[in-house]
């Protein structure tokens, strides 16, 4: 079964400040997809960025891009410029490509907290 | 385009009663499914259908049905609630396409006591 760990349960950073953002994933596929979501207070879910993982080229959104090491199983998410609406729990997501759904596999979340 | 609704966003069930948390979405998409947020576990797959009349279970499905009559809707049912199914629980929506993306609802908090 694929498994998603984030190991920091809390990160902090300073405005304007980078930070990234661990997670390591178990699977034996070759072909998956990875997602990291972001939780403000509203509690709405929000896709802030994906990876295909037979796409060696990382993936970037704005200031959001992430680190795909695929031999290590590592995904990790770099926020630059950090802005106080970034405060939020972030998840990152798993799901296999190609079966006949393919559920996301989430983290436990890692709550980001952006001080002024 | 109101994508993913859920409703009630909140309620408080006492032990043994049921109910049905509602989940609609006007995107005409294929795969719908329910997750449960708990601290510290992150969202768990509940119950998940591909397609109007085919469900299947997800990863703790224990103490819940669900139905897919249409597209649209995607209710989930409390058949006699627990006080460990107090939990946020999340509907969401996606196209088959293999790289859509996942839409969620607002949530609905749940507490049973």
């Amino acid at each position: 079964a694929q498994t998603v760990t984030q190991s920091q349960p809390e990160m902090s950073v300073q405005e304007a400040e980078t930070v990234t953002l661990s997670c390591t994933y178990d699977t034996s596929e070759s072909d998956y997809y990875l997602f990291w979501y972001k939780q403000p207070p509203s509690r709405q879910m929000i896709l802030v960025i994906r990876q295909e993982a037979y796409k060696q080229q990382n993936a970037t959104e704005n200031r959001f891009s992430v680190n795909f090491q695929k031999a290590a199983k590592s995904f990790s998410l770099k926020i630059s410029d950090s802005q106080l609406g970034d405060a939020a729990m972030y998840f990152c997501a798993y799901r296999a490509a190609g079966t006949s759904y393919g559920k996301l596999t989430f983290g436990q979340g890692t709550i980001l907290t952006v001080h002024p | 385009n109101a994508g993913v609704t859920q409703t009630p966003k909140f309620q408080v069930l006492k032990t043994g009663q049921s109910m049905t948390l509602q989940c609609a979405q006007d995107m005409n998409h294929e795969y719908m499914s329910w997750y449960r947020q708990d601290p510290g576990m992150g969202l768990r797959l509940i119950h998940y259908s591909v397609g109007a009349g085919i469900t299947d279970q997800g990863e703790v499905p224990n103490g819940y049905n669900v139905s897919r009559s249409t597209t649209e809707d995607f209710p989930l049912r409390l058949l006699s609630a627990a006080p460990s199914q107090t939990s946020v629980y999340f509907c969401a929506s996606r196209t088959s396409v293999s790289f859509g993306e996942q839409y969620f609802g607002p949530g609905t908090r749940l507490t049973v006591t």
